[in-house]
């Protein structure tokens, strides 16, 4: 029974596309990420997502926006797909927002844009 | 902004050798966090440490929490091929969003 679970797995579309990213968690958490993992492995925060605040990295092109229709979801929505887009994408969530932020992830969606 | 810098970024070691790979910040953290990448998965935690000082184990892994709140190593003892993957540290990012920042990993292969 998969904690924290992302779909698709793999995602390959073309330059232009609008696409999502659904993610859901069982944990009961009250926080959920997405995280941004480049072909360098590096990890970086996109937003959070907690009690209806969103929190946005200033970084993230205002073409992602995130959607939570409940506390067990939190998808991703990206239009106007650009090449520099393509990159795994983990979903993630937290019981606490501040302290003892351990977080859970799921598999990752590896997005390629052609 | 707080960074991570992890070291080694990689490491290629005979199975049964043990491994230690640490990680400073620019700044004091109240947790560290470690978590170990498959290929094709998502980052699984592995231990969390809260206390400074606290020394914490989960089977062959051993991670501790630096004195000055600014370090963290893991050690895994007698490797085994099935060790193969990418070691990251993290830890809060301490703004309002209460997300990790990670360090840029350290991948680990195993020769049998």
């Amino acid at each position: 029974d998969t904690a924290v679970s992302q779909t698709p797995k793999y995602l390959v579309t073309q330059m232009g596309n609008d696409k999502s990213i659904k993610c859901e968690q069982n944990l009961g958490h009250d926080t959920m990420y997405w995280y941004k993992q480049d072909s360098k492995k590096f990890l970086k925060i996109m937003f959070s997502y907690n009690n209806k605040e969103l929190i946005i990295n200033e970084t993230v092109p205002n073409r992602f926006s995130p959607k939570s229709p409940d506390k067990a979801h939190l998808n991703l929505h990206i239009n106007s797909l650009e090449l520099g887009d393509s990159a795994v994408y983990f979903c993630a969530s937290s019981q606490k927002q501040i302290m003892n932020t351990e977080a859970f992830f799921g598999q990752g969606t590896r997005l390629t844009v052609v | 902004g707080q960074q991570l810098n992890q070291s080694p970024q990689s490491m290629f070691i005979q199975e049964g050798e043990d491994v230690s790979m640490n990680c400073t910040s620019s700044s004091i953290f109240n947790t560290w966090l470690w978590y170990k990448q498959d290929p094709g998965e998502g980052p699984v935690l592995l231990i969390a440490l809260y206390k400074a000082g606290e020394l914490t184990s989960n089977g062959r892994l051993t991670a501790q929490f630096g004195i000055t709140r600014k370090d963290s190593f893991l050690n895994i003892s007698a490797s085994i091929p099935s060790d193969v993957g990418i070691y990251f540290c993290a830890g809060p990012s301490g703004g309002s969003q209460g997300n990790l920042i990670f360090g840029k990993g350290t991948k680990l292969s195993v020769k049998p």
